[in-house]
């Protein structure tokens, strides 16, 4: 079934390591991107991909980073976890970046 | 105050009843509006997706936008327990590329 497919589903993870969330398509959209969803404060964008071998900053990108070598995967590393990483992140992707984007179910991620 | 303003419910609604969701935003520079169902513990799926003001349908769901008034809303007729969600509205300022504001989500609940 074509989709979005994020890994781990869910990970518990001490406070200052490192931790790279996976996220792979493969309905060879052009653009990725990455959300974090908070109670109260909804999905916002913490990075983007308009196309393979480039990315941008969305609203909350401090703490993260992200890398895109080709067109299915777009991985998110957190380099040094804090708690307030704690969230759920979401991955979506769309064929270009003006076309609707399709999100995967998520990785639940808590930083203790 | 934030750009986009959803009613976070809870909403519950006997099966068959008309659902009427909605948001209000801020930015006239908003193009494009979808609406997404988001069920527990899964990611947002695309519902609808415009971009002028009037109405669009899709089988029991209706989208409309009002730009005069930056106000948008998800019709639901017949409704389903089935239909029992987190409906997120989003929208996108073409000015801004590809980035999606959404709105906290509203929860629904059919009840049968």
């Amino acid at each position: 079934i074509a989709g979005i497919t994020q890994a781990p589903t869910s990970q518990i993870l001490a406070a200052g390591r490192r931790m790279t969330l996976r996220c792979t398509q493969d309905m060879r959209h052009n653009a990725m991107y990455w959300y974090r969803q908070d109670l109260g404060l909804g999905l916002r964008l913490i990075h983007y991909s308009n196309t393979a071998g480039t990315t941008g900053k969305g609203e909350v990108p401090d703490g993260y980073s992200v890398s895109r070598a080709n067109t299915d995967d777009f991985p998110l590393t957190l380099a040094s976890a804090v708690p307030s990483q704690t969230s759920v992140y979401f991955c979506a992707s769309s064929a270009t970046e003006d076309q609707p984007q399709h999100f995967g179910d998520g990785t639940r991620l808590s930083i203790l | 105050q934030k750009e986009v303003e959803q009613d976070p419910g809870p909403l519950s609604v006997p099966e068959g009843a008309i659902v009427s969701l909605n948001c209000t935003y801020s930015n006239s520079a908003f193009q494009y509006f979808m609406w997404y169902r988001q069920y527990s513990r899964k990611g947002p799926e695309l519902l609808m997706y415009t971009y002028s003001s009037g109405n669009k349908e899709d089988g029991r769901f209706t989208a409309q936008v009002d730009k005069s008034s930056k106000y948008i809303s998800l019709f639901i007729r017949d409704s389903q327990p089935s239909d029992s969600a987190t409906y997120l509205c989003a929208m996108e300022d073409n000015n801004a590329g590809n980035m999606l504001t959404f709105g906290g989500g509203t929860r629904l609940m059919v009840k049968p």
